[in-house]
């Protein structure tokens, strides 16, 4: 059974950069996903981007592009996500999920993390 | 950037109601890739149906997805009370994936 481990709660201040990440642990597919989803105090779901590690391959909703990086390191089945240039609008819960091939839907989820943005 | 829409927003029903959740998207979403996740208060979504019509494991069988193209449906048989939560529709047949607002699912 997977399961997704998620770094702690951050504070920051506007202006400054924040890394959350995201460990896999249990059996994983070779083909599998990982996704960052945020979910702003009160508000739905918001995509934020995906990373396919076997395939090297980064996928980022345009609102994002620039201030968001994902990367994956595979020996330690952990994948990071990197946000810059933090307002308080970033103010939020951000989730990683894992679908076991692109083409199924996200079903394992971590607890998240708590992201506060203030100065 | 494929948009969902998600109708109603608020759904108010009783246990052992049939609900019926709408996803609407702005374009044709490739080989139905819809998913539906539910959301109870202070807890990570869930995925209840993947490629529009397929149940997750260990989801209940009084859950169904269904449609093609740009309308999609939730049905959830007989609500029982752990039911009463947000649902979120979400394509990934288009890169950038997207999500519905939400539809929030109350006790009448």
């Amino acid at each position: 059974q997977v399961q997704l481990e998620q770094s702690g709660a951050e504070v920051k201040k506007p202006g400054s950069s924040v890394r959350v990440s995201c460990k896999a642990s249990g059996d994983t597919s070779r083909s599998h996903t990982i996704t960052w989803v945020r979910q702003a105090p009160g508000q739905g779901l918001e995509w934020m981007g995906r990373s396919i590690p076997s395939l090297g391959l980064q996928d980022y909703a345009r609102k994002f592009q620039g201030r968001v990086t994902i990367t994956a390191d595979t020996p330690s089945s952990t994948v990071y996500m990197d946000l810059r240039g933090l307002t308080s609008a970033d103010t939020a819960i951000y989730f990683c999920a894992r679908s076991h091939d692109p083409s199924y839907g996200m079903d394992v989820w971590g607890r998240g993390t708590t992201v506060i943005v203030s100065s | 950037e494929i948009v969902l829409t998600q109708s109603p927003g608020t759904l108010s029903l009783s246990p052992g109601d049939r609900a019926t959740l709408s996803c609407r998207a702005s374009q044709s979403i490739s080989s139905g890739y819809v998913a539906w996740y539910r959301q109870k208060p202070g807890q990570s979504p869930t995925l209840l149906i993947s490629d529009a019509s397929t149940r997750a494991a260990g989801v209940p069988d009084r859950f169904s997805g269904s449609g093609s193209g740009t309308d999609f449906t939730l049905t959830i048989s007989r609500l029982e009370p752990e039911d009463f939560a947000v649902y979120y529709c979400q394509q990934y047949g288009s890169m950038p994936a997207s999500f519905g607002q939400g539809t929030k699912l109350d006790i009448k």
